[in-house]
């Protein structure tokens, strides 16, 4: 089955700069790959996502990048705000279902 | 977000107790899943259904029984709770295979 391994597990930033979380798959059918953001006691909610016909895509401060051939993807958050803290989850489809990365907590100080 | 809602909220039971979390869309997503969430292990599917009448095995569905008679329900329910089972269970849903996934907001489960 599909293997998602996400890093780092915890990303401290200040705020303004910019954070990047990688993360690798091993199921070379996976063809859909989204981002979610926890917050604290709060369900994730889908923040981007990414087809594999798609090598970026971008939305406000937040962009994607996947690299098929390497089988990884990225999250880029630029101009980081203290209400980007929080646990970004990635994951990849395959079969169906979705394979979660074990997640970052992101932290942006002030 | 309102679209799929998950219930109770939060449940205190006893060992050994049956427990039945309920899940129910409005969206007549075809997809719907079951995790549970626990500190160091992330999202962990337990069950999943791509019908209605048709369930599936996810990565820990052991301890757990799933229904799917109506495609907006997906009741959980854990047949003789234990410790090891106290978590935050998120139910979650799309429409077919590779549409977005939508969480509904959990049920904190504490089982003593």
């Amino acid at each position: 089955g599909e293997n998602v391994e996400q890093h780092p597990s915890t990303l401290s930033v200040q705020e303004g700069d910019s954070a990047v979380i990688k993360c690798t798959y091993s199921d070379s059918a996976s063809n859909y790959f989204p981002w979610y953001k926890q917050e604290l006691g709060k369900r994730p909610q889908l923040i981007i996502d990414i087809r594999s016909n798609v090598g970026e895509k971008k939305d406000q401060r937040i962009a994607v990048t996947l690299n098929k051939t390497a089988k990884h993807f990225s999250l880029h958050i630029t101009e980081t705000q203290p209400e980007d803290s929080a646990v970004y989850f990635c994951a990849a489809l395959s079969w169906g279902k979705l394979q979660f990365g074990a997640g970052t907590q992101v932290v942006v100080t002030p | 977000d309102a679209g799929i809602t998950q219930s109770p909220r939060y449940k205190i039971t006893e060992t050994g107790r049956q427990v039945t979390l309920m899940c129910h869309q409005t969206w007549s997503h075809s997809y719907m899943f079951w995790y549970r969430q626990d500190l160091g292990h992330g999202l962990r599917l337990i069950y999943y259904s791509a019908a209605a009448d048709i369930t599936d095995k996810g990565e820990v569905p052991d301890g757990y029984v799933v229904s799917r008679s109506k495609t907006e329900n997906f009741p959980l329910t854990l047949e003789s709770a234990t410790r090891s089972q106290t978590s935050v269970y998120f139910c979650a849903s799309k429409d077919g295979p590779s549409g977005e996934q939508y969480f509904g907001p959990g049920t904190r489960l504490t089982v003593t």
